[in-house]
């Protein structure tokens, strides 16, 4: 079946430091991925829609500046969470479909906690 | 925004019970999924539903859509142990890009 592999699965940074973190599709080309931040016990909210070669669509209420999305090609995208801030700390899950409207495929998260 | 709303927001059974989880909307779709998480863990897909489907089968599992009422309901027949996590609905909106909205989830424990 279909794999998406995200990568760290934890990471622990210091306030102010940068965060990248990346999202592959192994066996597939996905030229949309998606972005998403999960609170703890809660549901996943989207945060920006990425597609191959063009910039990110972002959600209401998303910075963008903060949220550094980057689509390079139809395996990889990876978000970076700029300046990190205690508050940023939580749960981030990349998704990928192959086809529009099909099932989405997700990486297992990364769990980021900015001290 | 998130879109779905889902009951019951936890739910504790016994195995070898059913288990239903429903889940409202309040958009047009394009298709409904049903999606499953441990703890901790990336999401599963469970199903797919469309909107001009009324039913689906794949296993244990049974969904249900009401495009009327703008719902649909998860039943896990005889349940397991490892049925244990949490289960969200989710939808695609027409014209949207084929992202996907969550509903709000629903704890499911089931106790051996």
């Amino acid at each position: 079946g279909a794999v998406v592999s995200q990568h760290p699965s934890r990471v622990i940074c210091k306030s102010g430091t940068s965060v990248k973190i990346e999202c592959r599709s192994l066996d597939f080309q996905a030229t949309t991925m998606f972005w998403y931040r999960q609170f703890p016990k809660k549901s996943l909210m989207l945060m920006a829609t990425s597609n191959e070669g063009s910039k990110a669509t972002y959600e209401q209420g998303v910075e963008k500046d903060k949220f550094l999305i980057n689509h390079a090609s139809l395996t990889l995208s990876t978000l970076t969470v700029t300046s990190a801030h205690p508050e940023d700390s939580s749960f981030y899950i990349c998704s990928a479909s192959s086809q529009t409207n099909s099932p989405l495929h997700f990486g297992n998260g990364t769990r980021l906690t900015v001290t | 925004s998130q879109q779905g709303e889902e009951d019951p927001q936890a739910l504790s059974i016994q195995e070898g019970e059913n288990a239903t989880m429903n889940c409202s909307y309040k958009t047009s779709i394009n298709n409904l999924q049903w999606y499953r998480q441990n703890s901790g863990r990336g999401l599963v897909h469970l199903i797919l539903i469309r909107s001009n489907e009324r039913e689906k089968h794949s296993g244990r599992l049974r969904v249900t859509l009401d495009t009327s009422k703008k719902s649909s309901s998860l039943l896990i027949t005889a349940s397991r142990a490892a049925d244990t996590a949490s289960y969200f609905c989710a939808t695609v909106l027409y014209n949207q890009g084929g992202k996907l909205i969550f509903g709000q989830g629903t704890e499911l424990s089931v106790k051996p």
